[in-house]
């Protein structure tokens, strides 16, 4: 079935500096979404990208799909404490119902020293 | 507006028991799901219902039933909890289909002994 894999699966960083993850799919996406979910919290959706190779911004952080919309990326510039959290990818599902679901990455979880 | 709602927000279970996870939303939402995160496993699908009237399975359904009881309720039913289903649960809606935001509830703490 369709994976889609993040890495890396845990990122510490000190405050100010930059930060990047990644998300790579095993068959092409339709679209990716991506969430992020504070500690004890519940994911929040940040953003979709859906045209191959489009970049969004969204203040400090930046989204990139693929030209093959096969993997995508999100990268935090200047990292803060508001920052800390869980980063998930998420793509349509494997065939059968790939209309309605989505598989998560793992998610790489950041951690900020302040 | 209060977006997903789930109850409870964390239950003790011992292994046998069964109990009925309560998920709703005010979106006027067509799709819900239900997921469980585990540490390092990311989000799993158990279950989704695209429309009211439909239910699939997911990535992990085994050991779980849902209900679409109408439009804005989804439960999740665990007949025989064993200690394996011991996670968090998260009920999950969005307008229709995988081109629209997911809308998450504060996810329901399970434990199973």
């Amino acid at each position: 079935g369709q994976q889609v894999m993040q890495i890396p699966q845990y990122q510490h960083v000190q405050e100010g500096e930059d930060f990047t993850t990644y998300c790579n799919s095993s068959t092409t996406l339709s679209n990716i979404q991506w969430y992020k979910q504070r500690p004890g919290g519940h994911p929040v959706f940040l953003i979709q990208l859906v045209k191959s190779g489009e970049v969004k911004k969204q203040k400090r952080l930046t989204f990139q799909f693929g030209e093959a919309k096969k993997n995508s990326s999100l990268h935090i510039t200047a990292t803060q404490t508001t920052d800390v959290g869980t980063y998930f990818c998420a793509g349509p599902g494997a065939s059968g119902g790939s209309n309605y679901k989505l598989t998560f990455g793992k998610g790489t979880l950041l951690t900020v020293n302040p | 507006n209060a977006g997903v709602t789930q109850t409870p927000k964390f239950q003790v279970l011992k292994t046998g028991q069964s109990m009925t996870l309560q998920c709703a939303q005010d979106m006027n939402h067509n799709s819900m799901y239900w997921y469980r995160q585990d540490p390092g496993m990311g989000l799993r699908l158990i279950y989704y219902s695209a429309s009211e009237g439909t239910t699939d399975k997911g990535e992990v359904p085994n050991g779980y039933n849902v209900s679409r009881l109408n439009k804005r309720e989804f439960s999740l039913r665990l007949e025989s909890a064993a200690p394996s289903q011991t996670s968090v649960y998260f009920c999950a809606s969005t307008l229709a289909g995988v081109y629209n935001e997911q809308f998450f509830g504060p996810g329901t703490r399970l434990t199973v002994l």
